[in-house]
């Protein structure tokens, strides 16, 4: 079946314009999770949903960005004001939920601020 | 604070060798261990998890190995292809502190040379 998918795969854009990235689960998937990948740094949490509870957006860094998901399924998070600092492959993943599930990742936008 | 350390960062070898990629952690309170690959300018693929209660799992050449108490995660990879050149992330789903929040080292970057 597809795998988790984002959209676009490539972002450039201004100092102070908004974003937007698109995830799209793998069906049946409940739990969703938004990671970033910056240049030689590990992966960073940003945000984890879980079918219909209250999303952790624990690892979000500031209040510029933001992240839904509606029905369930797809997922958009949105950057406002975007600064440089921002630029990084964004990561989506998608599993069953629960613990024991491994993630499943989409191959990322990357995103750069210029 | 749960720590991932992958070393070496880099590694080459020639074709057909046997080689081990080593995954430390600092917190042994984890529900399991993940093993993924990343090719260039693409997102992350599964290859193996190991739970906390379990000492190995396989994948045709794929073998890996977790000894919680000591922190320590393994990758196997038997007779190295060329095709196996990515960078190999190991990532520890903690039990504490969000168990969401997958903690990644920064992976070991493997070349296979033909």
């Amino acid at each position: 079946g597809a795998g988790v998918s984002q959209s676009p795969s490539n972002k450039v854009t201004e100092k102070g314009k908004d974003v937007e990235l698109r995830c799209d689960p793998i069906s049946g998937h409940t739990a969703l999770y938004w990671y970033r990948q910056s240049l030689g740094q590990g992966l960073e949490f940003l945000i984890y949903f879980q079918g219909n509870s209250a999303p952790d957006k624990s690892g979000l860094p500031s209040d510029r960005f933001s992240a839904e998901r509606t029905g369930g399924s797809v997922s958009t998070l949105t950057i406002q004001r975007t600064q440089q600092e921002d630029s990084a492959v964004y990561l989506c993943a998608s599993s069953l939920g629960g613990v024991s599930s491994p993630l499943h990742f989409g191959n990322g936008t990357r995103l750069t601020v210029t | 604070k749960q720590e991932v350390t992958q070393i070496p960062a880099a590694l080459s070898v020639p074709e057909g060798e046997n080689l081990v990629l080593n995954c430390s952690f600092t917190d042994s309170a984890i529900y399991n261990l993940q093993w993924f690959r990343q090719d260039p300018g693409k997102g992350l693929t599964s290859l193996l998890l190991i739970q906390s209660s379990q000492r190995e799992q396989t994948s045709g050449r794929l073998n890996a190995s977790l000894d919680k108490s000591s922190g320590r995660s393994t990758l196997y990879i038997a007779a190295s292809q060329p095709g196996d050149s990515a960078t190999y992330l190991c990532a520890v789903r903690p039990t504490q502190g969000g168990s969401e929040k997958l903690v990644f080292g920064k992976g070991t970057k493997l070349t296979v040379n033909p």
